[in-house]
């Protein structure tokens, strides 16, 4: 049984498109988050969900935009797709805000063409 | 500034080595601070957590120095299998909660 897991794995679209990636986790936690990693490997947080509430918002723009419709679940929906929004999208997981591990789904790789 | 800052390597080193990787982070309110690997297009996955007082796991052991903003990890006998990416991760309570990962450290371990 995967933890965390996101789909879907590989992402190609246009720019200027919509699209959406899902994230579950089966481990109970209360604590979700949707990490980037760009092409120079560095992972930066985007949000953070606690019990479906809104916790972290960094400095995204707002044609991302996070929906938690349960605490099992945080999807990510990005309007208006550019070429900078290439890069692996991270969905995790943790039981506590992240005090103790985080687990990670697989990954999501975006490319914007 | 970043807010954990790592030497990105990479590190070459034959099997049998011992490896050091270094780690400051800016904020000294953090609380949290672990070490994570992540293998090539791969999750990043927890390797351990780092206490005050220094811990150690089979070959590793994990340092943290408050004082100087300083966290260390130390891979003994080095095996093929270490070749990854090595990530500092600090956990801010008063930031919601957030882990901040550094950029990692990239490791190669030959034969």
């Amino acid at each position: 049984d995967t933890a965390v897991s996101q789909t879907p794995k590989y992402l190609v679209t246009q720019m200027g498109n919509d699209k959406s990636i899902k994230c579950e986790q089966n481990l109970g936690h209360d604590t979700m988050y949707w990490y980037k990693q760009d092409s120079k490997k560095f992972l930066k947080i985007m949000f953070s969900y606690n019990n479906k509430e809104l916790i972290i918002n960094e400095t995204v723009p707002n044609r991302f935009s996070p929906k938690s419709p349960d605490k099992a679940h945080l999807n990510l929906h990005i309007n208006s797709l550019e070429l900078g929004d290439s890069a692996v999208y991270f969905c995790a997981s943790s039981p506590q805000g992240g005090n103790t591990e985080a687990f990670f789904g697989q990954g999501t790789r975006l490319t914007v063409v | 500034r970043k807010e954990v800052e790592q030497d990105p390597g990479p590190f070459n080193v034959p099997e049998g080595a011992t490896v050091a990787f270094n780690c400051t982070y800016s904020n000294s309110a953090s609380q949290s601070f672990f070490w994570y690997r992540q293998d090539c297009r791969k999750e990043p996955k927890l390797l351990m957590s780092v206490y005050s007082s220094g811990n150690e796991d089979g070959r590793f052991t994990a340092q943290l120095n408050r004082a100087s903003q300083y966290i260390s990890l130390l891979i003994r006998d080095s095996k093929l299998s270490d070749s990854a990416t090595y990530l500092c991760v600090v956990l801010n309570y008063n930031q919601g909660g957030k882990l901040i990962f550094g950029q990692g450290t990239e490791l190669s371990v030959k034969p």
